[in-house]
């Protein structure tokens, strides 16, 4: 069965602490694995999407990243207003649905 | 903003009730997706709608409809509402490929009393 799989949880770092978020997926026929940003009772927010292992995109201090089985979001001395839940999610092979993971809760502390 | 609107941004009503929640997808957009994210829970795919044809269904309940009408809102309809239904509702308008990346509206809280 297709899935998508986040770790950790939830992530508590300091102002300044670089750290990775992971994304596996188990979908076959990958067509392109998306990052969003949701702040607490807002809708998520579109950052990026990879379609090809090895390809990499930035966005200020986040870099995703894609292999074959599970992209990393890398945050390079994130600040408070990094704060949020980080999400991924991937197209079934018709493309009609999308899989997203539960998340990353990351708490960046000053 | 991601030019997709919802409305209304919170609707309080009672169990049995019926409420319907409003979407209008960005400019172009032919796709509507609808999810339900109940409290410290994942986002859930409900429906899909694709220039006003049903186009995939998720986890939706029969108590639950929804339409995407000729200008491309869609309406979600849910009925006979339960404490269980309340959530964040959000509609997701997409491009035309099949996994264009899918721009949120900012929800409809729903609290069912």
């Amino acid at each position: 069965e297709d899935q998508v799989t986040q770790s950790p949880e939830a992530l508590r770092l300091q102002e300044g602490e670089s750290s990775s978020l992971n994304c596996s997926y188990t979908v076959s026929g990958l067509r392109g694995l998306f990052w969003y940003r949701q702040d607490p009772g807002k809708g998520p927010e579109f950052l990026f999407t990879l379609y090809s292992a090895g390809e990499e995109k930035e966005k200020e201090r986040l870099k995703a990243t894609l292999t074959k089985k599970e992209s990393f979001l890398h945050i390079t001395a994130p600040k408070p207003e990094d704060s949020a839940t980080y999400l991924c999610a991937v197209p079934t092979n018709t493309g009609n649905q999308f899989y997203f993971g539960t998340g990353t809760s990351l708490t960046v502390i000053p | 903003d991601s030019g997709v609107t919802q409305t209304p941004k919170h609707l309080i009503t009672a169990t049995g009730q019926r409420v319907t929640l409003r979407c209008s997808p960005r400019s172009g957009d032919l796709s509507v997706y609808w999810y339900q994210q109940s409290l410290d829970q994942g986002l859930q795919f409900l429906i899909q709608y694709y220039n006003g044809e049903e186009r995939a269904k998720g986890n939706i309940l029969e108590r639950f409809s929804a339409q995407q009408f000729p200008d491309l809102h869609s309406e979600l309809n849910l009925s006979s509402l339960e404490l269980g239904d309340s959530a964040l509702y959000f509609c997701a308008s997409a491009g035309p490929t099949a996994s264009s990346e899918q721009y949120f509206g900012p929800g409809t809280r729903l609290t069912v009393t």
